[in-house]
């Protein structure tokens, strides 16, 4: 299955508000609920910031949240952060299977300004 | 707490197999699916493939679709992946991470380097 897209770097300043694209299909991020968003810093393993598109595990910040308008999911990081550098990624369920199935966007690198 | 700790750095030649452990704590581990997703150098993820722990039903990313098995061991809480036929670019870092609707739990990453 194919990579879903994300633009591969967007930045803001400290305080500002950030938004990151997701854009699959209707195989998946459009055809499902099951988009989750990924933070990772360098040398360290992924951390799921959203999951179920919009939902926050306990320990995220309310400053991150999650949406989705047809086949795009979206993350907004809101007053931006300096710990908030690190590179983002989104996932969806997919469809290609009747077991589970999952494909990851291509990152986005967030810089702080 | 719960986590997830992996097996260590391999090094291995071209066309042989590698074998990477999982452990899990802190949690039952027949409650939810493990997932192997892995990153090469300066790359994205990708996704690799899928078991159930409950019942050990698989589903594999297609392009690695004959080189990997994914196995579990409920006696010690353990999944394994095993990918076959190495080539250098399978040269990554292999994350295992647990969870059904997204991957909330993730092991620290062993680092798989295919070099002759």
């Amino acid at each position: 299955q194919s990579a879903l897209t994300q633009p591969a770097s967007v930045s803001g300043s400290p305080g500002q508000s950030i938004t990151i694209s997701c854009t699959g299909t209707s195989s998946d991020v459009g055809g499902y609920n099951y988009v989750s968003w990924y933070q990772q810093h360098p040398g360290k393993a992924p951390k799921l910031m959203i999951y179920e598109v919009s939902n926050r595990p306990s320990g995220v910040p309310d400053r991150f949240s999650g949406s989705k308008s047809g086949n795009t999911a979206s993350l907004t990081i809101s007053g931006l952060q300096a710990e908030d550098e690190a590179d983002y990624y989104c996932s969806s369920y997919t469809s290609s299977s009747t077991l589970p199935n999952w494909v990851f966007g291509g990152g986005t690198k967030l810089t702080v300004l | 707490q719960v986590q997830l700790v992996q097996s260590g750095a391999e090094v291995k030649k071209p066309g042989a197999s590698v074998k990477v452990s999982c452990k899990a704590s802190g949690y039952t581990f027949t409650s939810y699916g493990i997932s192997w997703v892995r990153q090469a150098p300066g790359q994205g993820l990708e996704w690799m493939g899928w078991i159930s722990a409950y019942n050990g039903n698989t589903n594999y990313a297609q392009k690695l679709q004959g080189r990997v098995t994914m196995t579990t061991d409920t006696s010690t809480s353990t999944a394994y992946m095993e990918l076959r036929s190495l080539r250098s670019d399978d040269t990554a870092v292999y994350y295992c991470c647990s969870g059904d609707d997204a991957f909330d739990i993730w092991g620290q990453g062993t680092m798989v380097t295919v070099s002759s």
